[in-house]
């Protein structure tokens, strides 16, 4: 396995416009993350995925916002009539559960990110 | 509520000299994690430590350093005979258990270090 991959690494879409990305996990996680990162920030949390259930969703997730992740592999982040300020790096991570053998605190496995720019 | 501070923006230092990357954090927990995080240009942001609350030992792996003091709330990390490959952003984050059973990660601001040649 070479890690997490995310799909596309760089989308530039006008304003109004539905955008969907896709996250690959590292395939024996159970635990998903998506983030999000802008210029001169750290990557701030916006959902987590536990196998198929979202267990958490930040306050930053707008009803805009939707993420999925149906069989519990990949998972997709969908941005509804896109605005400028969604224009960011949208970063998914990967980790394993205390049940797959590791701490409940392992380092999580990031993404290269899909690059955002919302005109 | 779990806080990380990175106060330092951007750090220049010429190669070979050696840098410390300052990292302060919040939380109620007693049980925690602490990471530091490599993005070099490419974007993708590499695990470098993780470090309990339980075990304040210093670490040093190669030219990178750790220094984790709990009764300061601080964990720096020193880059020792800085190299042009070191040039990056570095990102400190603190790994807390919510009450649903799973990690919260909470990252810093960052630090860009940029080692001049």
């Amino acid at each position: 396995d070479t890690g997490v991959s995310q799909d596309p690494r760089h989308k530039i879409t006008k304003r109004g416009q539905n955008v969907t990305f896709r996250c690959d996990p590292i395939s024996e996680h159970n635990r998903l993350y998506w983030y999000r990162q802008t210029l001169g920030q750290g990557p701030e949390f916006l959902t987590y995925f536990q196998n198929e259930a979202q267990l958490e969703k930040s306050r930053l997730l707008s009803d805009r916002f939707s993420a999925e992740r149906p069989k519990g592999s990949f998972s997709t982040l969908e941005i509804q009539r896109t605005e400028q300020g969604d224009s960011a790096m949208y970063l998914c991570a990967s980790s394993p559960s205390p049940g797959q053998g590791s701490s409940n605190n392992s380092p999580l496995h990031f993404g290269n990110g899909t690059r955002l720019t919302v005109t | 509520a779990q806080k990380v501070t990175q106060a330092q923006t951007e750090i220049s230092v010429v190669e070979k000299e050696d840098v410390t990357l300052d990292c302060v954090y919040e939380t109620r927990d007693t049980t925690y994690y602490l990471f530091w995080y490599k993005q070099p240009p490419s974007g993708e942001l590499v695990f470098l430590i993780r470090r309990n609350s339980f075990d304040e030992q210093n670490e040093i792996s190669g030219r990178y350093s750790w220094n984790f003091q709990k009764s300061t709330s601080s964990f720096n990390f020193t880059i020792t005979a800085s190299q042009v490959v070191d040039s990056a952003v570095y990102f400190c984050a603190l790994s807390e258990v919510n009450s649903g059973g799973y990690q919260k990660v909470t990252f810093g601001t960052g630090t860009k270090l940029q080692v001049i040649p």
